[in-house]
């Protein structure tokens, strides 16, 4: 009966280098979120992955993000040539069915500073 | 400005008074939601409201939302400690939009 899971909890990072953060979502959740969430300010919406469906990557800052999810199961986000404005945390949501209507669960997040 | 903006952005209030937050947006929405987060953890879901509701009851909870005036509110009745949080609210769209947040400190 596990919620959302993320790894790592942390991460520190040097400018230019690339990261990737995973994400477990609650079993048979076909939907899965990405979210940054900067100090101090809300969430920012990445990319939504739903079932079979071709990925809403309209979030994506920069072409340096990118996300993959195999089938229904673990999501990873890459980030390449880290920045330090990538320095945030980054939370991981899943949920049952259609985004519309249906509560999310979050995952604890990474928190991802770039020195 | 961006959609689901709280107010106030600070609270600080006793045990067993009553906390209201105040959330705006700007376009129509399918429906509204309010999360909280204590430090260093994950979001929690706490309420949604649908945009053909008015109010809501969870508990100690009431949410309501004026469509008409693009608004809603979030009451927390006889506070706790507990409860001290910061709490957002995200209106849904097609795409979930979360504001910055309230701080709620609730003083023992």
């Amino acid at each position: 009966g596990a919620g959302v899971s993320q790894s790592p909890s942390n991460k520190v990072t040097e400018k230019g280098k690339d990261v990737e953060l995973r994400c477990d979502p609650i079993s048979g959740h076909t939907a899965l979120y990405w979210y940054r969430q900067r100090l101090g300010q809300g969430l920012e919406f990445l990319i939504y992955f739903q079932g079979n469906s071709a990925p809403d990557k309209s979030g994506l800052p920069s072409d340096r993000f990118s996300a993959e999810r195999t089938g229904e199961s673990v999501s990873t986000l890459t980030i390449q040539r880290t920045q330090q404005e990538d320095s945030a945390v980054y939370l991981c949501a899943s949920s049952h069915r259609d985004r519309l209507q249906e509560t999310q669960y979050f995952g604890p997040g990474t928190r991802l500073l770039v020195l | 400005s961006q959609q689901g903006e709280e107010d106030p952005q600070a609270l600080s209030i006793q045990e067993g008074e009553n906390a209201t937050m105040n959330c705006s947006y700007k376009t129509s929405i399918n429906n509204l939601q309010w999360y909280r987060q204590n430090s260093g953890r994950g979001l929690v879901h706490l309420i949604l409201i649908r945009s053909n509701e008015r109010e809501k009851h969870s508990g100690r909870l009431r949410v309501t939302l004026d469509t008409s005036k693009k608004s809603s509110s979030l009451l927390i009745t006889a506070s706790r400690a507990a409860d001290t949080a910061s709490y957002f609210c995200a209106t849904d769209n097609g795409k979930l939009t979360f504001g910055q947040g309230t701080i709620l400190t609730v003083h023992p």
